[in-house]
């Protein structure tokens, strides 16, 4: 089945570096990618959807700045949070649609997610 | 502003008995509504979706929709200590796939 591979799943970083997170399809084509930010006992909140070859659009209130996704391909998605701070620490999860290689079925799979701790 | 509410819980029940767990939603455009399982640390499962009125039975699981009432409810049969998570309701109107996802009820089976 349609795989998403996110990784890290976990990373620690000072505060003031930049972090970066990869999604990658397999067996499917990627042509739109959604991040969302999970902080603890709350919803999935989603920040930006992105289209291969196009620019990200932001939800509102979520600044384009300072989390920056590129989806140059249609297998590899990056979100990188730049200058991070300990309020930025957060569950961070991909969600990637697109069609298997196989069947040919539209298919809508998450990436395992990727644990943030900014100190 | 579109919401989905839920109760955050926990819900407590034990091995066997029924779960029953709950979710209104605000926007009366949404047509398409889904049940998640999420496993702490872990990214959400789809368990089940559901699109017209009444009832769609997966297994053990069984989804209501009411739309009127703007409620979807889910059940679990004969609960297992495996079932113990978060259950995420979500919804979206059909074609968009930006999904408004409830804060999720924590279910408790015990054993």
């Amino acid at each position: 089945g349609a795989v998403v591979s996110q990784h890290p799943s976990r990373v620690i970083c000072k505060s003031g570096t930049s972090v970066k997170i990869e999604c990658r399809s397999l067996d499917f084509q990627a042509t739109t990618m959604f991040w969302y930010r999970q902080f603890p006992k709350k919803s999935l909140m989603l920040m930006a959807t992105s289209n291969e070859g196009s620019k990200a659009t932001y939800e509102q209130g979520v600044e384009k700045d300072k989390f920056l996704i590129n989806h140059a391909s249609l297998t590899l998605s990056t979100l990188t949070v730049t200058s991070a701070h300990p309020e930025d620490s957060s569950f961070y999860i991909c969600r990637a649609r697109g069609q298997d290689r196989a069947s040919g079925a539209w298919v809508l799979t998450f990436g395992a997610g990727s644990r943030l701790t900014v100190l | 502003q579109k919401e989905v509410e839920q109760n955050s819980g926990p819900l407590s029940v034990p091995e066997g008995a029924i779960a029953s767990l709950n979710c209104t939603y605000s926007d009366r455009v949404s047509q398409s509504f889904f049940w998640y399982r999420q496993y702490s640390g872990k990214s959400p499962e789809l368990i089940m979706s559901i699109y017209s009125n009444g009832d769609k039975e997966d297994g053990r699981f069984t989804a209501q929709l009411n739309k009127a009432s703007q409620y979807v409810s889910l059940l679990i049969r004969d609960s297992q200590p495996s079932d113990s998570a978060t259950y995420l309701c979500a919804a979206t109107t059909t074609g968009t796939y930006k999904y408004i996802f409830g804060t999720g009820t924590r279910l408790k089976v015990l054993a």
